[in-house]
């Protein structure tokens, strides 16, 4: 069965701190890795995309990483702000048909002053 | 700005009554979805449109219908509201090809049945 599994579930740090979320999955065949944020009470906005022969795609303080073998990536975030606080969401696509997108159910950051 | 614009942000409705969600989009986009959102799990699928009068069920489509009568137009209807379709509620669009894109999603509507 296709899942992805995020973690952690949740995650407190401090303002201007590094951090970095995971994304576990077993969608195969892939085709497209996306993380996208989620502020409270908003719809998910996209941050990156990666297709399965990429390594490492960046949008400005987020970076995201990408390795197909093992099937993880993980967003790491760096300088953190206080804007930075919502969810973060893995969402992967496999290579057989647009519309069998599979959401992972979210990490929630905190970032604190 | 291109955007995808949900009718409501919060309603409440009592049980048993017919809800409608609307979803306008500004993109030209052939995709619209609509999904839900539950604390603890991932976007969850419900129906989704590849084209004007097309419609195809999602993962999670039993209680639920759709129409899609203008190709910027996708809207949601809840047949008899039951308490168990509380929930936020999330339409995207996308370019043909749906997840080798990427979605717009709209902000959201949190349904509240009592």
């Amino acid at each position: 069965k296709n899942q992805v599994e995020q973690s952690p579930q949740s995650l407190i740090i401090l303002e201007g701190k590094n951090c970095t979320l995971q994304c576990n999955y077993t969608v195969s065949p892939f085709s497209n890795l996306r993380w996208y944020k989620q502020d409270t009470g908003r719809g998910p906005v996209s941050l990156t995309i990666m297709t399965f022969s990429e390594n490492t795609k960046s949008n400005g303080r987020y970076t995201a990483t990408l390795d197909a073998d093992t099937k993880q990536s993980s967003l790491h975030i760096t300088a953190s702000q206080l804007s930075d606080s919502a969810s973060y969401i893995c969402v992967v696509s496999p290579n057989t048909g647009g519309f069998k997108t599979i959401f992972g159910a979210g990490t929630r950051l905190f970032v604190k002053a | 700005d291109v955007k995808v614009t949900q009718s409501s942000r919060y309603l409440v409705k009592r049980t048993g009554e017919k809800v409608f969600l609307e979803c306008v989009q500004d993109m030209d986009h052939e995709n619209m979805f609509w999904y839900r959102q539950d604390p603890g799990l991932g976007l969850r699928l419900i129906y989704f449109s590849y084209d004007v009068k097309m419609k195809e069920k999602g993962d999670i489509p039993e209680g639920y219908s759709v129409s899609r009568e203008k190709k910027e137009r996708f809207s949601l209807i809840l047949e008899s509201a039951s308490t168990n379709q509380t929930s936020m509620y999330l339409c995207a669009s996308s370019l043909p090809l749906g997840g080798n894109y990427g979605y717009t999603f709209g902000s959201g509507t949190r349904l509240t049945v009592v």
